[in-house]
């Protein structure tokens, strides 16, 4: 069957530090692969994507790879601030329609 | 802000009645799709319209339709209702095809079945 997994539900990390998040997927052959940042109540907002030609991104702190051998995803967040605290969702690209499948997502807690 | 507004942002409906969410798209986006959000779960895809008509669609029954308008407004309809139809109701406008790939969501309605 087709899965999504985000490696774990809750993240807590030290101010300052870098939080590794991962995304698995199985049984899917993503044309590219988004993340997302969700805070409680509000809509999911864009952050960055990634093709399965690339093997990584970088915007800003925000840093993402791409391993379509391992079918795995890893979203870094270096420096991290209490304002980065958050839910993050992946999010798998199967065309080119907008066809965007989600993980549950990871709440990312950042401590001071 | 990304330009797409949805409304309601909440209300309360009994089980077996018909709702209408609705969405308007940021200026220039020609798709747009609809998610349901259980709590605690990520966004699953409903459908998506591109030029008024329905370009994909994921595992939902027919009891969910929508329909997207000239000027790329969106409605999400949900027939006989059940109480697991609770959930945030996700409009996101894009561009077919577009470089990125990006979405841009609305706040989402937040729909209670009792």
């Amino acid at each position: 069957s087709q899965k999504i997994e985000q490696n774990s539900e809750a993240l807590n990390i030290q101010e300052g530090k870098t939080a590794t998040l991962t995304c698995n997927y199985t049984n899917y052959s993503p044309a590219y692969l988004q993340w997302y940042r969700q805070d409680p109540g509000r809509g999911p907002v864009f952050l960055l994507l990634i093709r399965e030609n690339e093997k990584e991104k970088r915007k800003e702190r925000l840093k993402v790879t791409f391993d379509t051998t391992l079918k795995q995803s890893l979203f870094h967040i270096t420096a991290s601030q209490p304002a980065d605290s958050a839910t993050y969702l992946c999010a798998l690209g199967l065309n080119n329609n907008n066809d965007m499948r989600f993980g549950a997502g990871t709440r990312l807690t950042v401590k001071p | 802000e990304t330009g797409v507004t949805q409304s309601p942002t909440h209300l309360i409906k009994t089980r077996g009645q018909q709702v209408t969410l609705r969405c308007s798209s940021q200026s220039g986006h020609n798709t747009v799709s609809w998610y349901q959000q259980a709590l605690g779960q990520g966004p699953q895809f409903i459908f998506q319209y591109y030029r008024e008509e329905e370009n994909g669609r994921g595992n939902f029954p027919p009891r969910f339709s929508g329909l997207q308008f000239p000027n790329y407004s969106s409605e999400l309809n949900v027939n006989a209702l059940e109480l697991d139809d609770s959930a945030l109701y996700l409009c996101a406008s894009g561009w077919d095809r577009g470089i990125t790939g990006e979405l841009f969501f609305g706040e989402g309605s937040r729909l209670t079945v009792l």
